[in-house]
């Protein structure tokens, strides 16, 4: 298998515009989750789905920021407007509930700048 | 609610010497403890998992990690680092909620360097 795929690896926009981050998760896996990783905060979960459903959006941090899995193979991340501090790198991770246990795997993220 | 706290932002040791990374856990019920590794420019990726099963758990490229209930930990070691160990790890919590959210919370990361 390719692994969680992410595109663009990079993004470089001006603030105020649009910007779409993608993710194909691993094929079987019912799991995804968005998290954003900067240095100040660390690693935060933004959002994720089960089955294509979306679970738990508590991490999203404002209405600007919106995510969709409109089927099992594919999901995406909207931030609109962009801001500067929304620069940071944005992962997407897949799993499967396997015994319970949640092992997920990671894409080599979106490292995304808005200047 | 559940967390992890990870000791320590930075650590340094020589190659050769012994690594040991602090992870602590907070959770209302039977956690799941990951150690996952970060190389610059990539994703993550796991070392090791305990899922309720030994208590020492061993994990890739000559980790282990050792479930202490009594003391909540789940602290990641290796006997000898090499230079390739240098990255940054990350310790996450996930609950056993038999059906209900299977999300990993992660701690804020080491970042370990090894000196030659």
């Amino acid at each position: 298998d390719a692994g969680v795929i992410q595109s663009p690896r990079h993004e470089v926009t001006e603030m105020g515009q649009e910007v779409t981050l993608r993710c194909k998760p691993i094929s079987g896996h019912d799991y995804l989750f968005w998290y954003r990783q900067t240095m100040m905060r660390g690693l935060e979960l933004l959002i994720y789905f089960n089955n294509n459903v979306p679970i738990d959006d508590s991490g999203m941090p404002e209405d600007r920021f919106s995510a969709k899995m409109p089927n099992a193979s594919f999901s995406t991340l909207k931030i609109q407007p962009s801001e500067p501090r929304d620069s940071a790198v944005y992962f997407c991770a897949s799993s499967f509930r396997r015994d319970r246990v949640t092992e997920a795997f990671f894409g080599q993220g979106t490292r995304l700048t808005v200047v | 609610a559940q967390s992890v706290t990870q000791l320590g932002s930075h650590v340094s040791v020589s190659e050769g010497a012994l690594v040991l990374l602090r992870c602590n856990y907070s959770s209302s019920v039977p956690p799941y403890l990951f150690w996952y590794v970060q190389y610059p420019n990539q994703g993550l990726q796991l070392l090791l998992k305990y899922t309720s099963a030994a208590t020492l758990v061993k994990g890739i490229n000559g980790f282990e990690a050792e479930f202490k209930k009594s003391e909540t930990s789940f602290h990641l070691t290796k006997p000898s680092a090499h230079m390739s160990d240098a990255a940054e790890y990350f310790c996450a919590v996930s609950g056993n909620y038999g059906g209900a959210t299977n999300k990993l919370i992660f701690g804020t990361g080491t970042l370990l360097a090894v000196q030659p």
